[in-house]
């Protein structure tokens, strides 16, 4: 079965900090990859998705993310955090298995953004 | 565009007692899913849906049935509530049953079982 491992369960930087969020999943085969966003008292919102092709993927407010195939992982990165990116990050895999699809994701990474 | 649909927002409910919670989207969408959300555990699949008439289960679906007789309609029942469902319940849905186009999520329901 696929699981997602994120690491960091709460990161606290101060604004204009670089950040760095890591992912890592298990599943021998093709994957889809995502990093959702969920905001103080807000649904999860897509940040960025990988399906194939540029390794690199770029997704709203600057936030970016780079799949490595031979190390499983999919870190979403951001060059200088604000405070308004206060939230919780949610990396997720969905193996496609030919007919229907799950989606599993990480348990989260709490950022605070400090001013 | 109301999007994905939840309804009630909040609920309170006694050990045993049973409830629907509904979930309605208007994008006509294939793949409709509910997940739980409980702190430190991020979001786990509960059932979900590629069509109406179709349902599976995901990972956590003991306490839960869902039934799909419309494409836009996907209710998730708790048939006798227990403290251990407490949490905050999120429907899902996408166009397409492989998901390769994300999920649009609803604003969540926080159910509270006494």
């Amino acid at each position: 079965a696929q699981s997602v491992s994120q690491h960091n369960h709460h990161v606290i930087l101060s604004e204009a900090a670089s950040l760095e969020l890591g992912c890592n999943y298990s599943y021998g085969g093709t994957v889809n990859l995502f990093w959702y966003v969920q905001y103080p008292g807000q649904h999860l919102q897509l940040l960025l998705k990988y399906f194939s092709g540029d390794p690199l993927v770029k997704g709203i407010k600057g936030f970016e993310a780079e799949f490595i195939k031979s190390k499983f992982s999919f870190n979403l990165r951001k060059p200088s955090v604000q405070w308004s990116d206060t939230a919780e990050y949610f990396c997720a895999v969905n193996a496609y298995r030919g007919t229907a699809s799950k989606l599993t994701f990480g348990t989260g990474t709490r950022l605070q953004v400090t001013l | 565009n109301a999007g994905v649909t939840q309804t009630p927002k909040f609920q309170v409910l006694k050990t045993g007692q049973s409830m629907t919670l509904q979930c309605a989207q208007d994008m006509n969408h294939e793949y409709m899913s509910w997940y739980r959300q409980d702190p430190g555990m991020g979001l786990r699949l509960i059932h979900y849906s590629v069509g109406a008439g179709i349902t599976d289960q995901g990972e956590v679906p003991n306490g839960y049935n869902v039934s799909r007789s419309t494409t836009e309609d996907f209710p998730l029942r708790l048939l006798s509530a227990a403290p251990s469902q407490t949490s905050v319940y999120f429907c899902a849905s996408s166009p397409d049953r492989g998901l390769f186009q994300p999920q649009h999520f609803g604003d969540g329901t926080r159910l509270s079982i006494l």
